[in-house]
């Protein structure tokens, strides 16, 4: 399978630990974005990575997130010490440069308890 | 950024043809249009692209007038797997960062 790959599926998590999303992107991709979405909404934009380059972070994306893209292949996303308000589906996109057509993961689902 | 509005739901038979209209009023001269599929428990899936007049491909057709102020997705015969939620976007090519997602259209097929 060739296209974006999200890991875990679904990850349930005690308020107060610290979780590690990983996403690899489709290989000749060099754009890598993460958008969180909760039931009933569109996805929204958390941050955007150009290779290895984090380029834009969006408000939502407090102190307790940080995100890295490493070499410019695979990228995590780490959420600390969770809150129940981030129980969300978070989604991994990839897209090659000067395209809009972003390819979308399956997405990882967060529940905090 | 351009905000795009949609019916929040719309309701079909199935081997009808819908059309979801959006409306992107201050669309920018740079921007595209572009719509995504999602299926629950699924991430969206790119549909169709058009910046004017008409764009078709094997999925779908979109319909953007000349003053490019609204867009209609149209899906033709629509089956049971059709239902899902389409999101209408719009921005600029060359940075998918810019891409907002609205709330979408639930559509629902039905026999």
């Amino acid at each position: 399978d060739t296209g974006v790959s999200q890991d875990p599926r679904h990850k349930i998590t005690k308020r107060g630990q610290n979780v590690t999303f990983r996403c690899d992107p489709i290989s000749e991709h060099n754009r890598l974005y993460w958008y969180r979405q909760t039931l009933g909404q569109g996805p929204e934009f958390l941050t955007y990575f150009q290779n290895e380059a984090q380029l834009e972070k969006s408000r939502l994306l407090s102190d307790r997130f940080s995100a890295e893209r490493p070499k410019g292949s695979f990228s995590t996303l780490e959420i600390q010490r969770t809150e129940q308000g981030d129980s969300a589906m978070y989604l991994c996109a990839s897209s090659p440069q000067g395209l809009t057509e972003a390819f979308f993961g399956q997405g990882t689902r967060l529940t905090v308890v | 950024l351009a905000k795009t509005t949609q019916p929040i739901s719309m309701d079909s038979y199935e081997g009808q043809e819908v059309n979801i209209t959006c409306s992107h009023n201050n669309i920018a001269t740079n921007d595209y249009i572009t719509w995504y599929q999602q299926f629950p428990s699924q991430g969206p899936r790119f549909i169709i692209q058009g910046y004017k007049t008409k764009v078709t491909n094997e999925v779908a057709s979109l319909f953007i007038p000349a003053d490019r102020k609204s867009s209609t997705l149209s899906l033709p015969r629509v089956s049971l797997s059709d239902t899902a939620v389409y999101y209408c976007l719009v921005g600029s090519t060359g940075t998918a960062s810019k891409l907002t997602f609205g709330t979408g259209t639930r559509l629902q097929v039905t026999l």
